[in-house]
């Protein structure tokens, strides 16, 4: 089993839509989660961190659930520029390493 | 200010043949790491260093891989004997790691593009 499984999709959704993408993670000693975007044939860059009470960064909600090791993403009024892959990262410390682990990510396309 | 930097930005070689990968961290930071992305695929973490300390090599998927931080700053990502199945984007990225249970982006370079034929 994979350590941060993802959905692959694609996510077709129409202009406006709201989308919510989740992740699971298998290590229960994960210490912080992420949620990174990368854009087709581009490097990825950090879109928002997730807290456990749940954040919100404009249209973007991130949810974790600590008891279910559930990690949720939510977009609502899409637009075509959301259109990327949607990675959910997981840091962990595993024999005094850091280390971010990448789930394989969740692909939208938002279209007119 | 200058983010992370790589090169080449795309590499072709033949199969048997060595490659040298350049990643240039951020000016400062103190961890840097390499991944794999093949195509349509997630990051496969590869290497870690971080500081003076001993790296954390338990991605490397074989012995032909090998990677040096030289100074604390610039690193090279060896790959030797390529293969086919080693075509993939190699990412390296920077963050500032100020100790356990601190939060810190990672920022990443560009990628190299390696074509194994």
């Amino acid at each position: 089993r994979k350590e941060v499984e993802q959905d692959p999709g694609p996510f077709n959704v129409p202009e406006g839509a709201t989308v919510a993408f989740n992740c699971t993670y298998s290590n229960s000693a994960s210490q912080s989660f992420f949620w990174y975007r990368q854009d087709c044939r581009k490097e990825p860059k950090l879109l928002m961190s997730v807290y456990s009470s749940g954040n919100e960064d404009g249209r973007f909600t991130a949810q974790l659930n600590r008891a279910s090791q559930y990690i949720s993403l939510l977009i609502r009024d899409s637009k075509l520029s959301d259109s990327a892959t949607y990675l959910c990262v997981v840091r962990s410390i595993s024999g005094g390493y850091n280390k971010l682990i990448f789930g394989a990510g969740t692909r939208l396309a938002v279209h007119p | 200010g200058a983010g992370v930097s790589q090169s080449p930005s795309n590499k072709v070689t033949e199969k048997g043949k060595d490659v040298e990968l350049r990643c240039d961290p951020i000016s400062g930071h103190t961890a840097l790491y390499w991944y794999r992305q093949s195509l349509g695929q997630g990051l496969e973490f590869l290497i870690y260093f971080q500081g003076n300390s001993a790296p954390d090599k338990s991605g490397l998927p074989s012995d032909r891989f090998s990677a040096e931080r030289t100074g604390g700053s610039v690193s090279t990502l060896t790959i030797q004997r390529t293969q086919q199945e080693d075509s993939a984007v190699y990412l390296c990225a920077s963050s500032l790691e100020a100790g356990k249970g601190t939060v810190n982006e990672q920022f990443f370079g560009p990628g190299t593009r390696l074509t194994v034929l």
